[in-house]
């Protein structure tokens, strides 16, 4: 099993830009969660997604937006990037709810310049 | 308001010497617990929950509701010990953690 899967691992881009992030969950996993880290900071939550329902978000603006597809992979999508948006984006999976913990990709560099 | 502090952002002991890594909440209902590990070049990886009561790799945890802490002790540090340790919170109903600052360990030689 290749784990948790996030593309790309680092990323460019220019402010006012739209950016996707996309990840692939473990199989057979159907949530999905986004956080956003920032250098020196624990992770913040960003969305979560059970059976391609949206079932949390956290307090980000409605630049963010994700979504979850039939086959239990998920985007992450920021529109109108702004400078403090450049952060480690970080992808989790489990079974079900985050009673029985995730399991986290490597993550998504963004660098907005 | 919901949170999870964690004092210290790095701490240095020697190997075999006892770690106690801090962690404290606020949550008002009761909370679902976790402490995560990082380490180097790693991807965050869950260590123990404290629903589950188990040990791993000679960590353990203890819910003390009255102090509302969740520290993560081992007896005898190890080098490989070496890592960022986060404590994160799940308020019930919810789907979300809630991650403190991290505190870096050291284990020194």
């Amino acid at each position: 099993d290749a784990g948790v899967t996030q593309s790309p691992t680092h990323l460019i881009k220019t402010r006012g830009q739209h950016v996707t992030l996309r990840c692939s969950p473990i199989s057979g996993h159907k949530s999905v969660s986004w956080y956003q880290q920032v250098l020196g900071q624990g992770p913040q939550f960003i969305f979560q997604y059970y059976e391609k329902e949206e079932r949390g978000r956290g307090n980000f603006p409605d630049r963010f937006s994700a979504r979850q597809f039939p086959n239990y992979s998920s985007e992450l999508n920021v529109n109108a990037l702004l400078l403090g948006d450049s952060a480690l984006y970080l992808c989790a999976s489990s079974l079900r709810t985050s009673t029985y913990g995730y399991t986290f990709g490597s993550g998504t560099r963004l660098t907005v310049v | 308001a919901q949170r999870v502090t964690q004092p210290e952002k790095l701490l240095s002991v020697f190997k075999g010497a006892p770690v106690e890594l801090k962690c404290n909440y606020s949550y008002s209902g009761s909370p679902e617990l976790f402490w995560y590990v990082q380490y180097s070049r790693q991807r965050l990886q869950l260590l123990l929950r404290h629903i589950s009561r188990e040990s791993i790799k000679g960590f353990t945890a203890d819910l003390n509701k009255g102090e509302t802490s969740f520290h993560l002790k081992k007896p005898f540090a190890q080098e490989e010990d070496s890592a960022m340790y986060y404590c994160a919170l799940t308020p019930s109903g919810t789907y979300k953690y809630i991650f403190g600052t991290g505190t870096r360990l050291k284990v020194l030689a």
